[in-house]
């Protein structure tokens, strides 16, 4: 079983739709949860760091179920900029970030 | 420009011939990692290091790879013998951790081999 791993994709979605990606990790000792954004040919990007209780930027929000050992990432009003790939990423004690290998989203006119 | 920088961007060379790639990171970062993505794939972990000190070394990382940070700043990745598997994308990321564990990754622009 793999560390990190997220909803295969990719989701081609309208502009103005609602999108949910879902990643799931296996270490129980992780500590840090994030969501990385990678354009077409590009390095990837801090998105957002996910926290406890939940964090919202903007349009996009970020949930975490330690429990369930699940992170989740909601995407409203999609934008054609937001077509990326995204990429579940977990750190725990060891320093290593660990990186799911992405969900690709395609946000159409 | 105070990002992180690899070099060089592109490398195109023969089975068998040795490579190196070099990051230099944001100054201030004690953090260092090297990662391998191919085509469809996350990130895969290498090595990372903390200043100088290498922390810690992914199955990934053959007898053939090496990473060097010697003065804790400026990194070097070589290959030797390379393989037509080797081909991918070798990213650089460092990160300023000050022992809570929250530190952000931040990447260079990639160093894409390919190997012929």
């Amino acid at each position: 079983r793999k560390e990190v791993e997220q909803d295969p994709g990719p989701f081609n979605v309208p502009e103005g739709a609602t999108v949910a990606f879902n990643c799931t990790y296996s270490n129980s000792a992780s500590q840090s949860f994030f969501w990385y954004r990678q354009d077409c040919r590009k390095e990837p990007k801090l998105l957002m760091s996910v926290y406890s209780s939940g964090n919202e930027d903007g349009r996009f929000t970020a949930q975490l179920n330690r429990a369930s050992q699940y992170i989740s990432l909601l995407i409203r009003d999609s934008k054609l900029s937001d077509s990326a790939t995204y990429l579940c990423v977990v750190k725990d004690y060891g320093q290593n970030f660990v990186f799911g290998p992405g969900t690709r989203l395609s946000v159409l006119p | 420009d105070t990002g992180v920088s690899q070099d060089p961007r592109h490398k195109i060379t023969k089975r068998g011939q040795n490579v190196t790639f070099r990051c230099d990171p944001i100054s201030e970062h004690n953090r260092l990692y090297w990662y391998r993505q191919t085509l469809g794939q996350g990130p895969e972990f290498l090595t990372y290091f903390q200043n100088e000190a290498q922390l810690e070394k992914s199955r990934l990382l053959s007898d053939r790879f090496s990473a060097e940070r010697p003065k804790g700043s400026f990194s070097t990745l070589e290959i030797q013998r390379t393989e037509q598997g080797d081909s991918a994308m070798y990213l650089c990321a460092s990160s300023l951790d000050r022992g809570r564990g929250t530190g952000e990754l931040f990447f260079g622009e990639g160093s894409r081999l390919t190997v012929l």
